[in-house]
């Protein structure tokens, strides 16, 4: 079993659709959680992290779940700027960054 | 953006020759990783330094080896290149470790032929 596991999609919606990913992690040690997004053949670069209360960022809202080891990103109102590669991120210990495969979307006109 | 640069951006080499991969940054931040992303693998730890000649396995860390004599500059030697090591590097840098964000440069795409 992966440490982080991602549906990789892809995932197509149209304009203005809301959007949830999810993401299982396996160690219930982790201390961090972050949203990535990856361009395609780009570098990643931070959406979000992610609160224990949750958090939301715009049209961006990301929720963790510690009993259930999952966080989700919630999008609304896509835009055709949002696809891209989105990847789920949980941090064991201070050097060691658990990567998901990334979930793919693409927004459609 | 943050200010890390990788070099080369792109790579072709034969197997079993040696390759070294620098990245630089001009933040002054004390961590700094080197990953590899292949499909469905999702980005991997390779090695990470936590300063100046300071550095640690991660999780991918055989048939690479890296060394850190400036706070900027990060290296990472494939010493005898093999197929399987066809990826693209990607170099990040945090101040705080991984519990804060971590700043990735651009990568280096790497083909071993």
């Amino acid at each position: 079993r992966k440490e982080v596991e991602q549906d990789p999609g892809p995932f197509n919606v149209p304009e203005g659709a809301t959007v949830a990913f999810n993401c299982t992690y396996s160690n219930s040690a982790s201390q961090s959680f972050f949203w990535y997004r990856q361009d395609c053949r780009k570098e990643p670069k931070l959406l979000m992290s992610v609160y224990s209360s949750g958090n939301e960022d715009g049209r961006f809202t990301a929720q963790l779940n510690r009993a259930s080891q999952y966080i989700s990103l919630l999008i609304r109102d896509s835009k055709l700027s949002d696809s891209a590669t989105y990847l789920c991120v949980v941090t064991d210990n201070n050097n060691d960054m658990r990567f998901g495969a990334g979930t793919r979307l693409t927004v459609k006109p | 953006d943050a200010g890390i640069t990788q070099s080369p951006r792109h790579k072709v080499t034969e197997t079993g020759t040696p390759v070294t991969l620098r990245c630089h940054q001009t933040e002054n931040h004390r961590y700094m990783y080197w990953y590899r992303q292949d499909p469905g693998h999702g980005l991997r730890l390779i090695h990470y330094s936590y300063g100046v000649k300071d550095t640690d396995k991660g999780e991918v860390s055989d048939g690479y080896s890296v060394s850190r004599s400036k706070t900027e500059d990060f290296l990472l030697t494939l010493e005898s290149a093999t197929s399987s090591q066809t990826s693209v590097y990607f170099c990040a840098i945090s101040e705080e470790g991984l519990i804060t964000e971590a700043f990735f440069g651009q990568g280096t795409r790497l083909t071993v032929v």
